[in-house]
This record gives C-alpha cells, sequence and structure tokens, in this order.
C-alpha cells in the first residue's frame, strides 16, 4: 500500500526568500509522484511529476522538486517565494492502479 | 475547452435529503474520479471509473453511489444525506494511465445540517 507524509501543516516564509516543502513516501512499486497547488476556493493543479526519469523535475512557475529513492523523499523547493504563491500544496503518489494518495497538505503563507 | 465542471458550486442539504453532484468533461478523457476533501485529510477517493462502462470504489465509498453516464459525465448521488458529508467535493478526469496528470474541476461545497 502506498502513502505520503508532508512534514509540514504549515510553511511561512517572506517573499524573496527559498521555499522548502517536505514529503516523504512509502510505495511498494517505483511509483509516480506528483505535487498539486490549490489556490483558494479553487480547484487543484499540477505543479510537477515524477514518472521514473530525471529524478530532479522542473515545474511550472519556478518549483522543482527532487526524487530521492533511498530517502523516499520528494520535496519540493522554489529558489524566491513570490505573493502569489500563497496556497495549499499537496504531494501525491501513485503506485500506477488508479488510487492516488494524496498528503494532508503544506499551507504556505508568503509574508511581504 | 473549458476542462472539468462541476455542478453546482454550493448546496445545502438537510440530514436524509438526497441529491445528485454533477461532473462533466471535455477532454475525452477516459478516467474519472470523485474526491472529498476535508481539514487536516487531504483528498480522499470516494470513486473513479477507469473508463466508459466502469466504476470501482475508491478508500470512503460508503454512502455513496456513482453513475458514468457516458464518457463525458460521471455523477456521484448521495442517497440520504449524513452531517458527516459535509464536505468540499472534487471530480477529476485523466487521459488514461494513472502515471498521468489529473486535472481537477472547480469542487462544490456541501454542507449538511
Amino acid at each position: 500500500a502506498q502513502s505520503v507524509t508532508q512534514l509540514d501543516s504549515h510553511v511561512s516564509v517572506s517573499e524573496g526568500t527559498p521555499v522548502l516543502l517536505r514529503c516523504n513516501y512509502s510505495s511498494s512499486y517505483s511509483p509516480s509522484l506528483f505535487w498539486y497547488v490549490q489556490h483558494p476556493n479553487k480547484g487543484l493543479q499540477l505543479l510537477l511529476k515524477y514518472t521514473s526519469a530525471a529524478t530532479l523535475v522542473k515545474g511550472i512557475n519556478g518549483f522543482e522538486a527532487e526524487f530521492k529513492k533511498s530517502e523516499t523523499s520528494f520535496h519540493l523547493t522554489k529558489p524566491s517565494a513570490h505573493m502569489s504563491d500563497a496556497a495549499e500544496y499537496f504531494c501525491v503518489v501513485s503506485d500506477h492502479d488508479y488510487k492516488l494518495s494524496f498528503g494532508a497538505g503544506t499551507t504556505v503563507t508568503v509574508r511581504a | 475547452n473549458a476542462g472539468v465542471t462541476q455542478t453546482p458550486k454550493f448546496q445545502v442539504l438537510k440530514t436524509g435529503q438526497s441529491m445528485t453532484l454533477q461532473c462533466a468533461q471535455d477532454m475525452n478523457h477516459n478516467s474519472m474520479y470523485w474526491y472529498r476533501q476535508d481539514p487536516g485529510m487531504g483528498l480522499r477517493l470516494i470513486y473513479y471509473s477507469a473508463s466508459e462502462g466502469t466504476t470501482d470504489k475508491g478508500e470512503v465509498p460508503n454512502g455513496y453511489n456513482v453513475s458514468r453516464l457516458n464518457k463525458r459525465e460521471f455523477s456521484l448521488r448521495l442517497e440520504s444525506a449524513a452531517p458527516s458529508q459535509t464536505s468540499v467535493y472534487f471530480c477529476a478526469s485523466q487521459r488514461e494511465s494513472p502515471q498521468e496528470t489529473q486535472y481537477f474541476g472547480p469542487g462544490t461545497r456541501l454542507l449538511v445540517l
């Protein structure tokens, strides 16, 4: 069975400083991993995904994530936060069946 | 291209009432999903349809039924609503493989009194 743990429920950063959102997963197989973002009162939008190609994955809006099999991690980073990055972020794992597992989410606030 | 649309956007029900949440996608996707989102719990899968004509239970199917009406439409029915079903419901679609991106609708906020 697959599962996801997002290590921080809330992250607060200043505009222009780096953002780090931590995600650990467990999976019986070689999983696919995703990061989705949800802005207030909106649906989820894909930021990036890992599907067994390059371990460093670049996504939209300057985000990237690194797949580390030895650490079972898929942390999301951005070098410089923008006010528009304030949102909730979900790490998601797929064991290649149709039942995705979502983390509980990390809420990001950005201080001016 | 509207993507994934959901109706209604917001609904208030009394305990025991029934209702159907509608979802449609115009991307010719094969797979469709229903999730519920509760604070601090991420999204949990209620039911999914891997392809037209098939439906399967997800993590939290009790109290719900679904219908894959055609390739475009996937509805979620609450036969007898309970306060525990107060949640935000999201529909999603996916082209084919579970490794591919899911595209989400804007959500339906349901309050059961």
